[in-house]
């Protein structure tokens, strides 16, 4: 059965520290990786991963991919309290199926 | 710019109702999707579908029918609802590339 795991499942920290969300997979097959941001509506899209090694950056924002040892991480640096939200990760198996398996996402609060 | 619209934001139903929550996309999108998102569980597909009439189970279907009779337009049906369906329900679509899903804002239901 596929599988994402996301951990930690909540984090709380201060503004202006550095985070590190991290993402497992158990797939069959893969194709891709996706991180999306979720504030209090509907998940926004992040990065797309497909290659192991190469960063994705995105101002504070960056994600990198181990295909070998199948995670994700996501790195906010100098965080901010509108990085509060859920961040998820889901996993594209390449199934023919289309769809994606979603971790649970990780609940980060960033206190002023 | 891509948009995903849902009916409704908030629903309050009462046990044994029946109940639909309808998504519109305007982009011409040829898959759609039904999620529900609960606290620890991450997101959760129910329904998809990739064309019109075209449907296909998630990874939690019961107690749950989907209806797609136009392209724009995918609805989720509660034939009967029970209280462990109060839950957030995300819509989304996606062009071919099963990569990019863009969701809608969410339809929080309680069901009491």
């Amino acid at each position: 059965e596929d599988k994402v795991v996301q951990s930690p499942l909540s984090l709380v920290v201060h503004e202006g520290d550095t985070v590190t969300l991290n993402c497992s997979y158990e797939v069959t097959n893969f194709r891709s990786l996706l991180w999306y941001k979720q504030e209090k509506k509907a998940p926004t899209f992040l990065f797309m991963l497909t290659s192991s090694g190469i960063e994705k950056k995105s101002g504070r924002l960056s994600s990198i991919l181990d295909k070998k040892e199948l995670f994700s991480i996501l790195n906010i640096t100098a965080t901010q309290t509108g990085d509060s939200a859920i961040y998820l990760c889901a996993v594209d198996p390449d199934q023919g199926a289309q769809k994606l398996v979603f971790g649970q996402g990780t609940r980060l609060t960033i206190n002023p | 710019d891509v948009k995903v619209t849902q009916s409704s934001r908030y629903l309050v139903k009462r046990t044994g109702e029946k109940v639909f929550l309808e998504c519109v996309q305007d982009m011409d999108h040829e898959n759609m999707f039904w999620y529900r998102q609960d606290p620890g569980l991450g997101l959760r597909l129910i329904y998809f579908s990739y064309d019109v009439k075209m449907k296909e189970k998630g990874d939690i279907p019961e107690g749950y029918s989907v209806s797609r009779e136009k392209k724009e337009r995918f609805s989720l049906i509660l034939e009967s609802a029970s209280t462990n369906q109060t839950s957030m329900y995300l819509c989304a679509s996606s062009l071919r590339l099963v990569e990019t899903q863009y969701f809608g804002p969410g339809t929080r239901l309680l069901v009491l």
